[in-house]
């Protein structure tokens, strides 16, 4: 049974080009949520889809955006980036029983990326 | 708004002592609590988690901890560790109706020194 995967692994890019992320889903799951984790800092939510639609957004703006596919899989799409942006892109995935509570989600490895 | 505060940055033991890592959180509802950890190289992975019920819940690894709903607060215990326990810990909690969103804490980074 495959996790929670994540591609790419790493990336470059440069001040002011786009990027786009991408995760696949826990065999089962059909929530995605991403997180940004900054060096030696706890992972920070920045929105979650679920039935192809985003359910909840933290505090970031809006050149931050995703999609969710039919299949569950997802996108997260960065667009003008700053150096702030360079950090580790966690991807979580959970099956939805309940719309008030917060279920379990599984991490992916999570794609490192660095704005130069 | 939601906060979780991890006490302890950098956590130093030797191997088969005690362990515990504070962790308080702010939000006045009905909270989902979990633990994570992460070890070198690998990604984050559940501990153990609490949703309702005993409030002492144990975990993978020997690991378990106990909300104290008063307190707010979800700490985490193991009465013996091993050196293989290294890693960084994340308190991350999750209130009802705030649209499945995990709240972490900074971390605390264990070194358990064989």
């Amino acid at each position: 049974d495959a996790g929670v995967t994540q591609s790419p692994t790493h990336l470059i890019k440069t001040r002011g080009q786009q990027v786009t992320l991408r995760c696949s889903p826990k065999s089962g799951h059909d929530t995605v949520s991403w997180y940004q984790q900054a060096l030696g800092q706890g992972p920070q939510f920045i929105f979650q889809y679920y039935e192809e639609e985003e359910r909840q957004r933290g505090n970031f703006p809006d050149r931050f955006s995703g999609h969710q596919y039919p299949n569950y899989s997802s996108e997260l799409n960065v667009n003008a980036l700053l150096l702030g942006d360079s950090a580790l892109y966690l991807c979580a995935s959970s099956w939805t029983s309940d719309l008030t509570s917060t279920d379990t989600q599984y991490f992916g490895p999570g794609t490192r990326l660095t704005v130069l | 708004a939601q906060s979780v505060s991890q006490h302890n940055h950098h956590v130093i033991l030797s191997e088969a002592a005690s362990l515990e890592l504070g962790c308080n959180y702010s939000y006045g509802g009905t909270v989902n609590l979990f633990w994570y950890v992460q070890y070198p190289g690998q990604h984050l992975q559940l501990l153990l988690k609490y949703f309702s019920g005993d409030p002492l819940v144990k975990g993978i690894k020997g690991f378990e901890a106990e909300f104290i709903k008063s307190k707010f607060s979800f700490n985490l215990r193991k009465p013996s560790v091993q050196w293989s326990d290294t890693a960084e810990y994340f308190c991350a909690v999750g209130g009802y109706n705030q649209g499945g969103k995990l709240i972490f804490g900074q971390g605390t980074e264990l070194s358990v020194k064989p």
